[in-house]
């Protein structure tokens, strides 16, 4: 069945550096979706990407679906506390499922 | 999101005890969701439905059941409660055009002793 499988589990970085998590799918995705979760919070969606090769922007969050629809990443510039969380990705092959990653889980020292 | 409300935020109960989760949400959504949360494993789905007579299995379905009383209701059941299913429960919501934007309630923390 789908895997979706996310990297690194865990990053811890210093206030102002960047931040990458990678996520790759076993099959072909339709599209994949992004969402955060703060510390003792709940999943909060951000972003959905369609199409093969597409990148989208918000503010300091780059979120990019790779040419074969198999992965994704979504990468902040110059991390702030306010980045403290942890970050999933959630993929879909068709139109109903949706199979989340494990999470990376972002703290920021600052 | 206020919209999504769940009852209760944390309880914990012995093994083989029943126990119920309820969500309630105001954004008028068709469609709900129940989740659990593992550390390191995500959120994985067990049960979801896309109106009140629609009722589908998910990832990890067995040793719960559910039911949606009403558009803006939908309840999680464990029949007879054992330790692995202590988790953190999401339910979660997502209208008809935008499926994959879910909307999640505050979670219930179970611990099942």
């Amino acid at each position: 069945g789908q895997q979706v499988m996310q990297i690194p589990q865990y990053q811890h970085v210093q206030e102002g550096e960047d931040f990458t998590t990678y996520c790759n799918s076993s099959t072909t995705l339709s599209n994949i979706q992004w969402y955060k979760q703060r510390p003792g919070g709940h999943p909060v969606f951000l972003i959905q990407l369609v199409k093969s090769g597409e990148v989208k922007k918000q503010k300091r969050l780059t979120f990019q679906f790779g040419e074969a629809k198999k992965n994704s990443s979504l990468h902040i510039t110059a991390t702030q506390t306010t980045d403290v969380g942890t970050y999933f990705c959630a993929g879909s092959e068709g139109l109903q499922d949706m199979r989340f990653g494990a999470g990376t889980r972002l703290t920021v020292k600052p | 999101d206020a919209d999504v409300t769940q009852t209760p935020r944390n309880r914990i109960t012995k093994t083989g005890k029943r126990i119920m989760l309820e969500c309630s949400q105001t954004k008028g959504h068709d469609r709900m969701y129940w989740y659990r949360q593992d550390p390191g494993l995500g959120l994985r789905l067990i049960y979801y439905s896309f109106d009140v007579k629609d009722i589908n299995k998910g990832e990890i379905s067995d040793g719960y059941s559910v039911s949606r009383q009403a558009q803006a209701k939908f309840s999680l059941s464990l029949e007879s409660a054992i330790p692995n299913q202590t988790a953190l429960y999401f339910c979660a919501t997502s209208d008809f055009w935008t499926p994959k934007e879910q909307f999640f309630g505050p979670g219930t923390r179970l611990t099942v002793l």
